[in-house]
């Protein structure tokens, strides 16, 4: 597609289970970025990767928090034992490269555990 | 650390001129970016800056002062569509991610 993607558009699931959230950058972007967005507020940086690496995982909040990219492409991130606390709007943004400084976002994985 | 701040709303009438101010702090500067956010919906790219001074695009001009650590988003001929979330980006320095404010509701009135 034209741009980036992200599924499932919503998740509900329930307190201590696993998710996984999926983002489909766009073509040929080589930088992939995940962003976590609460209801009022700005995105906050999760982390960053270039390539298959994540070259900057400090946004993660804790070690429930995992992501992989391992094409290059496509990316997931995980969340485990879930907290009421992580219910928010995961985004995802690309950018042809490091150096290409615009950031494109996905519609966003809307999260919510009951 | 990093601290960016917006307005948190603004109210302007159709067909009229808005300037969205904000002012940042942070470790190092490598660029200043809006995005306009409509409910429910991805940011989307509106502009950066990474000089000091104004950048023109259409009805949206952005304008940055580094010295200041200020920057404004100036949207001219309003139109009802405008009626969004607009937030304030920093990359700081040695950092990758954006370091967002939480965004300026701008209600447009006819």
């Amino acid at each position: 597609g034209a741009g980036v993607s992200q599924t499932p558009s919503n998740k509900v699931t329930e307190k201590g289970k696993y998710v996984e959230l999926r983002c489909d950058p766009i073509s040929g972007h080589t930088a992939l970025y995940w962003y976590r967005q609460s209801l009022g507020q700005g995105p906050e940086f999760l982390i960053y990767f270039q390539g298959t690496g994540a070259a900057d995982d400090s946004g993660l909040p804790n070690d429930r928090f995992f992501a992989v990219r391992p094409e290059g492409s496509v990316s997931t991130l995980k969340i485990q034992r879930t907290e009421r606390g992580d219910s928010a709007v995961y985004l995802c943004a690309s950018s042809k490269s490091r150096g290409q400084e615009t950031q494109y976002f996905g519609p966003g994985t809307r999260l919510l555990v009951l | 650390g990093q601290n960016i701040d917006q307005p948190t709303e603004m109210t302007a009438t159709e067909g009229a001129i808005v300037q969205i101010n904000c002012t940042y702090q942070t470790s190092g500067f490598n660029g200043l970016f809006w995005y306009q956010q409509h409910a429910g919906e991805a940011p989307t790219f509106l502009s950066y800056n990474v000089l000091d001074g104004l950048e023109e695009k259409g009805r949206f001009s952005s304008f940055l002062s580094r010295s200041k650590g200020y920057s404004y988003l100036l949207l001219k001929e309003l139109q009802m569509k405008d009626s969004a979330s607009y937030l304030c980006a920093v990359k700081g320095g040695g950092a990758d991610g954006l370091t967002f404010g939480k965004g300026t509701h701008l209600i447009i009135q006819p």
